[in-house]
């Protein structure tokens, strides 16, 4: 079973700083979501990614396959972009399921 | 295109009762999975439907079932309930499910958030 550990749990930070929120896991994965949740419980996929580097407007999210590690910053932060943010990776091609991290939560203060 | 959707998106129900939610995935996708969300345990995946069967189970009890159907869209049951089964229920829909081949993409609904009292 993938054990993903999320760090750090809780952030707050001034509006325009650079956050970065890292998430590490146990086994080899297919892949690994970064989830975005907002009060009210609605989950939004940020991205998808199996290697590399994806970049979306102000958010960028990394992974290392060989040192099993994820980061996701975010870039000139603002109070919208306050939040959870969930770590989610897939293993063995999605037949179990997502194995989810225990989430960072984020508050960007004006 | 229309997101995944979840109805209803509250219920109160009390203990020993059953519930039942269902899901409607986004249009052309046969795969859904549902997942239970409590402050305690996070998110953890409690099974996968594709094509009218169960591909696989998480670690619940058996209260918690599900079927699929032959339109993709889902239902979650939960007999019995007790206090713990208080929880946001999200499901969530992909193409096709993951094989060792590859993973699809899974798209989130609003989620259900179920009270027992």
């Amino acid at each position: 079973k993938n054990e993903v550990e999320q760090s750090p749990q809780n952030l707050t930070a001034q509006e325009g700083e650079f956050i970065t929120i890292n998430c590490s896991y146990s086994v080899g994965i297919s892949a690994l979501h970064w989830l975005q949740q907002h009060p009210g419980g609605g989950i939004v996929s940020l991205f998808m990614l199996s290697s590399g580097k994806k970049k979306h407007g102000r958010l960028i999210a990394t992974i290392n396959i060989q040192e099993k590690h994820s980061s996701l910053h975010i870039t000139a932060s603002h109070p919208r972009d306050s939040a959870v943010y969930i770590c989610a990776v897939v293993s063995g091609g999605g037949a179990d399921g997502l194995t989810f991290g225990k989430g960072t939560h984020l508050i960007i203060q004006p | 295109k229309a997101g995944v959707t979840q109805t209803p998106r509250y219920l109160i129900k009390t203990r020993g009762q059953q519930v039942t939610l269902s899901c409607s995935p986004i249009s052309g996708h046969r795969s859904v999975s549902w997942y239970q969300q409590t402050p305690g345990q996070g998110l953890q995946f409690l099974f996968e439907y594709f094509s009218e069967t169960q591909r696989n189970k998480g670690n619940f009890p058996g209260r918690f079932s599900g079927r699929q159907f032959s339109n993709s869209r889902s239902e979650m049951n939960v007999s019995t309930l007790e206090l713990g089964d208080s929880a946001l229920y999200l499901c969530a829909s992909s193409y096709s499910p993951g094989t060792s081949g590859g993973y699809n993409e899974q798209f989130f609904g609003p989620g259900t958030r179920l009270t027992v009292l």
